[in-house]
């Protein structure tokens, strides 16, 4: 079945530092890929998503490609704000968004 | 526009009681789901509604767990009897065409 496995946190950066959050998929067929993010006392909401190899998605700064050949999507920032603190979760989704594979999720903290 | 709402935010009980959660979604939404979310882990999908058709509840533990939602818009998830290994996040999701959005989820906790 589908799975999804994520770089295991918790990630501690400090303010302006470039940052890489793995992500590796199983998957048969074309899924889509996302990810997430959580704030602090908020609910889950969609940061970026990629729809076929080779796409990418961007987002508040934030990158992913879909390599098909490498079955990844790593999440990207060049320069990480305190802001950025929250917890990440890469997805994978069949048909659209109707079933959600999600990772363990990536707690990031930036300090100042 | 106002987003996905659920209630309660948190909830303890004792192990054996009921407990229900309640989700609205966002207007216009037809696709509503419910997600659980055990701590360090990500979410998981239990049961996802078109309207009021449930079409997907192959992960929903039907022995003790049911959902419904009347008139394809308020949808309830009620454990009865809750265990121990209940204690989660219940997480309520909307789509219209695209994008899901979620709520802030309900904590439960079953001592």
């Amino acid at each position: 079945g589908d799975s999804v496995t994520q770089m295991e946190g918790p990630v501690t950066l400090s303010e302006e530092a470039c940052l890489t959050i793995n992500c590796t998929y199983t998957a048969t067929g074309y899924p889509s890929l996302f990810w997430y993010v959580q704030y602090p006392g908020e609910g889950l909401q969609l940061l970026l998503k990629a729809t076929k190899a080779d796409d990418k998605g961007s987002n508040k700064g934030f990158e992913a490609t879909y390599r098909k050949e490498t079955t990844s999507f790593h999440l990207e920032k060049g320069s990480v704000q305190v802001s950025d603190s929250a917890v990440y979760f890469c997805a994978l989704g069949r048909f659209g968004n109707e079933k959600l594979t999600f990772g363990t999720g990536t707690r990031l903290t930036i300090i100042p | 526009e106002a987003g996905v709402v659920q209630s309660p935010r948190y909830k303890i009980i004792e192990k054996k009681q009921p407990v229900a959660f309640w989700c609205n979604p966002i207007s216009g939404h037809n696709t509503l789901y419910w997600y659980l979310q055990n701590l360090g882990q990500g979410p998981e999908l239990l049961i996802r509604y078109e309207n009021e058709e449930a079409v997907d509840d192959s992960q929903l533990p039907k022995d003790r767990f049911s959902a419904e939602r009347l008139k394809g818009v308020d949808s309830t998830l009620k454990i009865q009897p809750a265990e121990l290994g209940d204690s989660a996040v219940y997480l309520c999701a909307s789509s219209g065409t695209g994008e899901l959005f979620f709520g802030e989820g309900s904590r439960l906790t079953v001592l």
